[in-house]
């Protein structure tokens, strides 16, 4: 069965500064999608980011860009210029030919002014 | 209202209420879903709807029972619900079903089983 895993359940990082959040996921298939989804405190959940496996290069969106390592089955977010409205948890999800989304269990992300 | 909406915000219970959570999309998505997030643990899919079709039942217990009476709205019902059910229940909606569509979710209900 598919799952993945968030090795960090708690990060804290320097406004301004950069941070990288860990994802690895475990998998047979060879086509299939990855996210990262940010969820603010009390807040709805937003996509940040999303890669398709069949293309190589990673994906960005402004200060985010991924490290996408298929072979490894790694998939880390990394926030460039860190701000405020950055803290939040911040989710890993795995979507394959099972037609669901498999989630992390999520990396809380503390920025200190 | 744009987006997905939910109400109540917060619920709280007895284990012998009956209650229901509302959901309602408004991005003309054809794909709903409910959530149970509990803190600390990976979200849980709980019912998937496509076309308003039930395409998904994750072993849910049958103290939980969806509806979804069009493309716009889902309800969850609840009855004699145990203190695990305590969470939060989150309702998502995508362009389809299929093709790892970015699912957008409303704010959540916090409900609380006493």
């Amino acid at each position: 069965a598919q799952t993945v895993t968030q090795s960090q359940p708690e990060m804290s990082v320097q406004e301004a500064e950069t941070v990288t959040l860990s994802c690895t996921y475990d998998t047979s298939e060879s086509d299939y999608y990855l996210f990262w989804y940010k969820q603010p405190p009390s807040r709805q959940m937003i996509l940040v980011i999303r890669q398709e496996a069949y293309k190589q290069q990673n994906a960005t969106e402004n200060r985010f860009s991924v490290n996408f390592q298929k072979a490894a089955k790694s998939f880390s977010l990394k926030i460039s210029d860190s701000q405020l409205g950055d803290a939040a948890m911040y989710f890993c999800a795995w979507y394959g030919s099972n037609y669901q989304l498999i989630w992390g269990a999520g990396t809380k992300l503390i920025i200190k002014p | 209202e744009t987006g997905v909406t939910q109400t109540p915000r917060h619920l709280v219970m007895g284990m012998t209420n009956k209650k229901s959570l509302k959901c309602e999309q408004h991005l003309g998505h054809n794909a709903m879903y409910w959530y149970k997030q509990s803190a600390k643990k990976p979200l849980e899919l709980m019912f998937v709807y496509n076309f308003k079709e039930q395409t998904e039942n994750n072993s849910v217990p049958s103290r939980f029972s969806p509806e979804c009476p069009n493309s716009s709205h889902l309800f969850l019902h609840l009855h004699t619900l145990q203190p695990e059910d305590s969470a939060l229940y989150l309702c998502a909606s995508s362009q389809e079903r299929g093709g790892g569509n970015e699912q957008f979710f409303g704010p959540g209900t916090r409900l609380t089983v006493l």
